[in-house]
């Protein structure tokens, strides 16, 4: 695709359901990022891939949140049994890079939990 | 641990120049970027400094001194679209440590 996509763009859940959030990044991209973006906040780096490496998922804030990425391409971020402090926009970013130097951002996904 | 600091707000008349600083105490720094976000659209980015120096891209230039641990985003001909955050974010590898934003908000 043109640009990295997210979906939903939107979702609202229940405390303790179960979302999950997926990203599709630029074609070809190696590198795949995901950041949480508090309102009126910079994002907050959560996990990184290469290809289908997780290699760094410090932070990640609890062990209700999953990120995997099987085939290098997709992404999906899961919550588990979210929480109201979970409210925030999930950002996901790729490059053709191993590093941010080229990072795309896609739109986000906001998440509401009620 | 990373400590990015910008300011909150600022605000200036179309047609008019402001700069926006950041400063910066990093475990380590490879790079600075400088991202535009738009309320509920994805950052899109503006520029990256590597060097000590000036980098200038029309209307936006970057400027950054890593030995103050340092940078400013200055932009001219504000335009109404200017409006928006601006993000300052160090890169140490391959992840982004971001400021919290600094809302610009151009007045005609």
């Amino acid at each position: 695709g043109a640009g990295v996509s997210q979906s939903p763009r939107y979702k609202v859940a229940k405390r303790g359901q179960d979302v999950a959030l997926r990203c599709d990044p630029i074609s070809g991209h190696v590198s795949l990022f995901w950041y949480q973006q508090a309102l009126g906040q910079g994002p907050e780096f959560l996990t990184y891939f290469q290809n289908e490496a997780q290699l760094d998922k410090s932070g990640l804030p609890s062990d209700r949140f999953f990120a995997e990425r099987p085939e290098g391409s997709v992404s999906t971020l899961k919550i588990q049994r979210t929480q109201q402090e979970d409210s925030a926009v999930y950002l996901c970013a790729s490059s053709r890079n191993k590093d941010s130097s080229e990072a795309f951002f896609g739109q986000g996904t906001r998440l509401t939990v009620v | 641990g990373q400590n990015i600091d910008q300011p909150t707000e600022m605000t200036a008349t179309e047609g008019a120049i402001v700069q926006i600083n950041c400063t910066y105490q990093t475990s380590g720094f490879n790079g600075l970027f400088w991202y535009q976000q738009h309320a509920g659209e994805a950052p899109t980015f503006l520029s990256y400094n590597v060097l000590d120096g000036l980098e200038e891209k029309g209307r936006f230039s970057s400027f950054l001194s890593r030995s103050k641990g340092y940078s400013y985003l200055l932009l001219k001909e504000l335009q109404m679209k200017d409006s928006a955050s601006y993000l300052c974010a160090v890169t140490n590898d391959y992840k982004l440590s971001f400021g919290a934003g600094t809302t610009v908000t151009v007045r005609a």
